[in-house]
């Protein structure tokens, strides 16, 4: 059963810096990683999507990398702002034909002015 | 409207009540997902609707019933909930997954209050 973990559950910067948030899965064998943000009571923004088969996708001041062979995913945030605070969530995809998305339960992440 | 849209957006209901949720997606998309979510809990999926079938349901006690009408539209049936049901309750839709994974969209969710 896959299992999904972001590590720090919280996290608190200055306005400006930038940061990385980390997201590990138990089995590798995932079809496509996604990151959504949440924010509080509301429903979630989808992000990135990255494919089995890429290594990083990029929009804007995210990058998020996928190494499959490692479990691990990344969300690297450039010149962090006020607006985004907000939580961050990492899902992984069970393969073709599951419709399985297990998340993480998140990263909550304030961006202090 | 646009996107995934979800009414109620707040529901408080008694235990012997009978309520619904409704899901509707304008993406044309051609599955539906129902999550919870709880505080300090991952998403948990409930029940998926790919091509107007039932294709998942993850032990979801029968309290819960889905009904999905049409591509477009999804239902959520609740009588006889109990206080642990409450929880903020969010509809997703995206292309059939089955032959490859598409990007999920997400609703604004109905928190739901059972007292």
């Amino acid at each position: 059963k896959q299992e999904v973990t972001q590590i720090p559950a919280a996290l608190s910067v200055p306005e400006g810096e930038n940061l990385v948030l980390n997201c590990s899965f138990t089995d590798s064998a995932i079809y496509n990683l996604q990151w959504f943000r949440q924010d509080p009571g509301k429903g979630l923004t989808s992000l990135l999507l990255i494919q089995s088969s890429q290594r990083e996708q990029t929009s804007g001041r995210l990058n998020a990398s996928l190494d499959k062979s490692s479990g691990r995913s990344t969300l690297y945030i450039a010149a962090s702002q006020p607006g985004d605070s907000a939580t961050y969530l990492c899902a992984a995809w069970g393969g073709a034909g599951s419709y399985q998305l297990t998340f993480g339960k998140g990263t909550k992440l304030s961006v202090i002015p | 409207e646009t996107g995934v849209t979800q009414t109620p957006r707040h529901l408080v209901m008694g235990m012997t009540n009978k309520k619904s949720l409704k899901c509707e997606q304008h993406l044309g998309h051609n599955a539906m997902y129902w999550y919870k979510q709880s505080a300090k809990k991952p998403l948990e999926l409930m029940f998926v609707y790919s091509l107007e079938e039932r294709v998942e349901n993850n032990s979801v006690p029968s309290r819960f019933s889905p009904e999905c009408p049409n591509s477009s539209h999804l239902f959520l049936h609740l009588h006889t909930l109990q206080p642990e049901d409450s929880a903020l309750y969010l509809c997703a839709s995206s292309q059939d997954p089955s032959g490859r994974a598409y990007e999920q969209y997400f609703g604004p969710g109905t928190r739901l209050t059972v007292t």
